[in-house]
């Protein structure tokens, strides 16, 4: 069955640091990724996807993930957090035939 | 252009009564999903219309749950017989088809006391 594991419940990041929030999969086929960011009370918003082809993907507000096929993790990273940044982070897979699972996600506070 | 709509934003409800909750889809899309995230969850899948059939409904928990599309557009998520294990965030999305990006709604957030 497929599966997202989100290992970082909570993570707290001072403005201007660089991030990185961890998502890996198990999934039996070639997956589809993606990254979502729910801030309190709002939808899900689409950061980046993979689906083929380069493996480092660049999506919005400045946010890139890189799928790793052999670690079978699809791992988000900023060079550099803004406090608007602050928010819930979630990982899903999916495929071409199949609902996105989502992991458990991972909340971002970011300070000062 | 408009984004995926949800009504009503909240929704109280007592336990035993029946709800319904509404997505409009982006204009075009025909792919809908019905998703609902409990507190500190991820999103979990409940069903998945291409048109107007539900293509799987294997999401859903148990037969209170049911959701229908006659238009092919709007969607309606009705649960029967409300207990408090259903309250939670119940999300929706669309997309072009079905394996196409999904865009999400605001979500309704349904308490049951």
């Amino acid at each position: 069955a497929q599966s997202v594991t989100q290992p970082d419940i909570h993570i707290t990041v001072s403005e201007g640091a660089s991030l990185e929030l961890r998502c890996n999969y198990s999934y039996g086929a070639t997956p589809y990724l993606f990254w979502y960011v729910q801030s309190p009370g709002q939808g899900l918003q689409l950061l980046l996807k993979y689906f083929s082809g380069d493996t480092l993907v660049q999506g919005i507000k400045g946010f890139e993930a890189e799928f790793k096929r052999s670690q079978s993790s699809f791992n988000l990273r900023k060079p550099s957090v803004h406090w608007s940044d602050a928010a819930e982070y979630f990982c899903a897979v999916g495929a071409g035939n199949t609902p996105l699972v989502f992991g458990k996600g991972t909340r971002l506070s970011v300070i000062a | 252009g408009a984004g995926v709509s949800q009504t009503p934003s909240n929704k109280v409800t007592e336990k035993g009564k029946y709800v319904e909750l509404r997505c409009d889809p982006i204009s075009g899309h025909t792919a809908l999903y019905w998703y609902r995230q409990s507190l500190g969850q991820g999103p979990e899948f409940l069903i998945y219309f291409q048109g107007t059939g539900a293509a799987d409904d294997s999401g859903l928990p148990n037969d209170r749950f049911f959701a229908v599309r006659p238009e092919g557009s709007v969607s309606t998520l009705k649960i029967q017989r409300t207990e408090r294990g259903d309250s939670a965030v119940y999300l929706c999305a669309s997309s072009l088809d079905f394996a196409d990006t999904q865009y999400f709604g605001p979500g309704t957030r349904l308490t049951v006391l």
